[in-house]
């Protein structure tokens, strides 16, 4: 069973640069999130999607997009990466509000 | 704004050794409250989910209590082993919100 699978697994940036982390369930999951997670910090939620064709922002969204593509699938775009956004990234997805939720294996993501 | 702290932040036990691990919110307006494991380099992996109208949930060798009126959640592993060493995790989630908040996590050695 792969669940939530994400790419890609380890990536470095150059200030400046884009990139766009892919995530997908198998599970028929309605609502997908992503998180990412700092020492210190704990995990904070950036954006998440109820539904398909719905996004909201989380905690921390300021210097990211999200797009649900479908019900399978919600990608996270940096589009003008900073350090401070090195970090790991995890997308997670859950039947709906109030039910367990189901992580990915997590995005190493570093930019210098 | 809700607050999830848990202590301690390491733990290390001898095998075979039953434990608590500890976690509070300062907000009692939960929905519900999730207890995750995270191995080293991994994702997280739900492993109890408690519903505001639960006092406990069980399973195998864990158990997880809430207690809403003193903001405290427990988890209780019995018999602790090696393979038991990871990073426990609470959240909590809250009504009319995808957020879940987390505590920043308990790192148990269980040692042979």
């Amino acid at each position: 069973n792969a669940g939530v699978t994400q790419t890609p697994k380890f990536q470095v940036l150059k200030t400046g640069q884009s990139m766009t982390l892919q995530c997908a369930q198998d599970m028929n999951h309605n609502s997908m999130y992503w998180y990412r997670q700092d020492p210190g910090m704990g995990l904070r939620l950036i954006y998440y999607s109820a539904s398909e064709g719905t996004t909201d922002k989380g905690e921390v969204p300021n210097g990211y997009n999200v797009s649900r593509l479908n019900k399978r699938e919600f990608s996270l775009r940096l589009e003008s990466a900073a350090p401070s956004q090195t970090s790991v990234y995890f997308c997670a997805s859950s039947t709906g509000f109030g039910n367990t939720i189901y992580f990915g294996e997590g995005s190493w993501l570093t930019v210098v | 704004k809700q607050e999830v702290t848990q202590i301690p932040a390491a733990l290390s036990v001898p095998e075979g050794e039953n434990l608590v691990l500890n976690c509070s919110f300062t907000d009692s307006a939960i929905y519900n409250l999730q207890w995750f494991r995270q191995d080293p380099g991994k994702g997280l992996t739900s492993l109890l989910l408690i519903q505001s109208s639960q006092r406990e949930q069980t399973s195998g060798r864990l158990n997880a209590s809430l207690d809403k009126s003193s903001g405290r959640s427990t988890l209780y592993i019995a018999a602790s082993q090696p393979g038991d060493s990871a990073t426990y995790l609470c959240a909590v989630g809250q009504g009319g919100s995808e957020k879940l908040v987390f505590g920043k996590g308990t790192k148990l050695t269980v040692n042979p």
